[in-house]
């Protein structure tokens, strides 16, 4: 069993639609959670990261974690086409190692 | 500008011919990493430093060398390549700021596309 799940999508919405991007993990010593953003031929870009259970919200991005249910989950509101992209969820425990899921492909039509 | 940088971005070679892929970054992070990245199995974490001389096996070290002499420098090496390890490669840096890993500045090279035949 891999330790972060995410369903690869591809995820395809309309301009202004709200998003949710969602993985399990199974690794119940992660302290940390993180989201990325990964543009087609590019390195991946980190958006945000979370410690613990709770919520944190940056702009029209809102992280989500529920350590109960191992559920991490990834909002974006009025989504634009520049959000077109992989996402990609990751754990960290150790202060060191991290495990990354295999990443939604999102696309936000005009 | 904030940056890492990889080289060689496209690297096609033979099974076994040994071969670097290098990494430098100009932030002064303490803390660098490399991934593979594979259809369907996204990142996978090969190795990691925290600092010059300080190395450690990622979930993957298998067939991989790394070093860290310099800060600035974290060179990937792959004494005898396979073709399993065909793959896209990226390297990272991160800051560590009084001991405490600084999640918010995280930088991900361009990434080297490796093929082994």
């Amino acid at each position: 069993q891999k330790e972060v799940e995410q369903d690869p999508g591809p995820l395809s919405v309309p301009e202004g639609a709200i998003v949710s991007l969602n993985c399990t993990y199974s690794n119940s010593a992660f302290q940390y959670f993180m989201w990325y953003r990964q543009y087609s031929r590019k390195g991946p870009e980190l958006l945000m990261y979370t410690y613990s259970s709770g919520n944190k919200e940056d702009g029209r991005f809102t992280a989500q974690v529920d350590k109960s249910s191992k559920y991490i989950s990834l909002f974006i509101r009025d989504s634009q086409p520049s959000d077109s992209a992989t996402y990609l969820c990751a754990g960290e425990y150790n202060f060191n190692k991290f495990y990354f899921g295999s990443g939604t492909k999102l696309n936000v039509k005009p | 500008e904030a940056q890492v940088t990889q080289n060689p971005r496209y690297l096609i070679t033979v099974t076994g011919k040994k071969l670097t892929v290098t990494c430098s970054q100009n932030m002064n992070h303490e803390y660098m990493s490399w991934y593979r990245q594979d259809p369907g199995l996204g990142l996978r974490q090969i190795y990691y430093s925290m600092n010059v001389e300080v190395t450690d096996k990622g979930d993957v070290p298998e067939g991989y060398k790394v070093s860290r002499k310099e800060k600035r420098n974290f060179p990937l090496i792959l004494e005898s390549p396979s073709p399993n390890q065909t793959s896209l490669y990226f390297c990272a840096s991160s800051l560590r700021s009084s001991g405490i890993f600084r999640r918010d500045e995280q930088f991900f090279g361009p990434g080297t596309r490796l093929t082994v035949l």
